[in-house]
């Protein structure tokens, strides 16, 4: 399968811990994009990636939060001391600059749970 | 604020018969529409879009409408099928500017045999 894939899937952890996602994208794209879905929501933006280079970081990502893409293939986003409200599915998408515009392609996501 | 607004939580539909989810937004700076169907325990997958040069853009059963004026887009299926049955999602964009996406709450399509 050639498709973004995300690990882990779910993840459980204690209020204060700290937790890393890791996103592979699709090899050829250059673009790499975090969100954020809870519950009866849609996918909000968090960050963004062209090659290593991150662009631009929501309001929403505080500064317990860091997204790194060393290498400009695969990235990771560490949330640090981890609160009730981080709850929720992250979201990893990526793209390639010169195909239709907006075109994500997202995997299938990984939950966390702040117990 | 929501900038992108659906405000059908749920539709439900028999199949054969036209589904239509609707879409509102505020930033009039969008100028790129999106949908995405997302189906459970998989993430959004892209299935249509529209440029604001633009007032439909169809392909297959799908047909994507946009009225400027009214900050309104609309996402028809016809005919509906079963497998259509998801949560489908708005999105809107500058193009240009950031890459974001801004989506909207989404709305689950129940397409009835």
């Amino acid at each position: 399968d050639t498709g973004v894939s995300q690990d882990p899937r779910h993840k459980i952890t204690k209020r204060g811990q700290n937790v890393t996602f890791r996103c592979d994208p699709i090899s050829e794209h250059n673009r790499l994009y975090w969100y954020r879905q809870t519950l009866g929501q849609g996918p909000e933006f968090l960050t963004y990636f062209q090659n290593e280079a991150q662009l631009e970081k929501s309001r929403l990502l505080s500064d317990r939060f860091s997204a790194e893409r060393p290498k400009g293939s695969f990235s990771t986003l560490e949330i640090q001391r981890t609160e009730q409200g981080d709850s929720a599915m992250y979201l990893c998408a990526s793209s390639l600059e010169v195909q239709a515009w907006g075109e994500l392609f997202f995997g299938e996501g990984s939950r966390l749970t702040v117990l | 604020d929501q900038q992108v607004k659906q405000n059908s939580p749920s539709l439900s539909v028999q199949e054969g018969r036209i589904s239509i989810l609707n879409c509102d937004y505020t930033n009039s700076m969008f100028d790129y529409f999106l949908w995405y169907k997302k189906y459970p325990a998989e993430g959004p997958t892209f299935l249509i879009s529209i440029s604001s040069i633009k007032d439909k853009n169809e392909d297959g059963r799908f047909t994507v409408f946009l009225n400027k004026s009214a900050k309104h887009l609309s996402l028809h299926i016809v005919p509906s099928q079963p497998g259509d049955s998801a949560v489908y999602f708005c999105a809107a964009s500058i193009q240009g500017g950031s890459e974001k996406l801004v989506f909207g709450k989404g709305t689950k399509l129940t397409v009835n045999p």
